[in-house]
């Protein structure tokens, strides 16, 4: 079964300066989706952005990029310009594409992100 | 466009009592998934459906049922509810490809007392 780790629990960054969260991941397959969902207090999921596995390029989304490093199972999600509206729980996820697991995402256990004005 | 609809949004329970929660969804997914969240904690899944009539258990199942007699509807029975059960639960959706995100409704906070 996969794995996903978040090893920040809480992290801050100062409005309009630039914050990374770190996640990794455990698998045997070689082909997966990976995703960073935002929370907010309004509970809403909301996707930030997403990575294909046998892609090498990072995916970037305005201000939000991936550092993925696939040997190394790892896929922090970089902010830049940070907003106060920025200020949530930031979720990692892994998504198999295994017809035996229902294509489930699989999450890690969050990390709170602070915006400091 | 309604999305993924997730009825009640709150809801208190006894010990012992059952209830339904409801899911529905608009965008002809077959993909639909049912997962709760501790408080702090990240979302772990219940169960999924890959199809109306295809339904399988995830990591936590004990204590709830669900049922998929259409693509649109994916309910979450909790019979003789207990305290563990306590948590926000999240119904999801997604369409193939597989690279599509899930689309997930806005959860239902459940007190079990």
């Amino acid at each position: 079964a996969q794995t996903v780790t978040q090893s920040q629990p809480e992290m801050s960054v100062q409005e309009a300066e630039t914050v990374t969260l770190s996640c990794t991941y455990d698998t045997s397959e070689s082909d997966y989706y990976l995703f960073w969902y935002k929370q907010p207090p309004s509970r809403q999921m909301i996707l930030v952005i997403r990575q294909e596995a046998y892609k090498q390029q990072n995916a970037t989304e305005n201000r939000f990029s991936v550092n993925f490093q696939k040997a190394a199972k790892s896929f922090s999600l970089k902010i830049s310009d940070s907003q106060l509206g920025d200020a949530a729980m930031y979720f990692c996820a892994y998504r198999s594409l295994g017809e035996t697991s229902g294509s489930r995402l699989t999450f890690g256990e969050g990390t709170q992100l602070t915006v400091n004005p | 466009n309604a999305g993924v609809t997730q009825t009640p949004k709150f809801r208190i329970l006894k010990i012992g009592q059952s209830m339904t929660l409801q899911c529905a969804q608009d965008m002809n997914h077959n993909y639909m998934y049912w997962y709760r969240q501790d408080p702090g904690m990240g979302l772990k899944l219940i169960y999924y459906s890959v199809g109306a009539g295809i339904t399988d258990k995830g990591e936590v199942p004990n204590g709830y049922n669900v049922s998929r007699s259409t693509t649109e509807d994916f309910p979450l029975r909790l019979e003789l509810a207990a305290p563990s059960q306590t948590s926000v639960y999240f119904c999801a959706s997604s369409v193939t490809p597989l690279n599509s995100p899930l689309h997930f409704g806005n959860g239902t906070r459940l007190t079990v007392t």
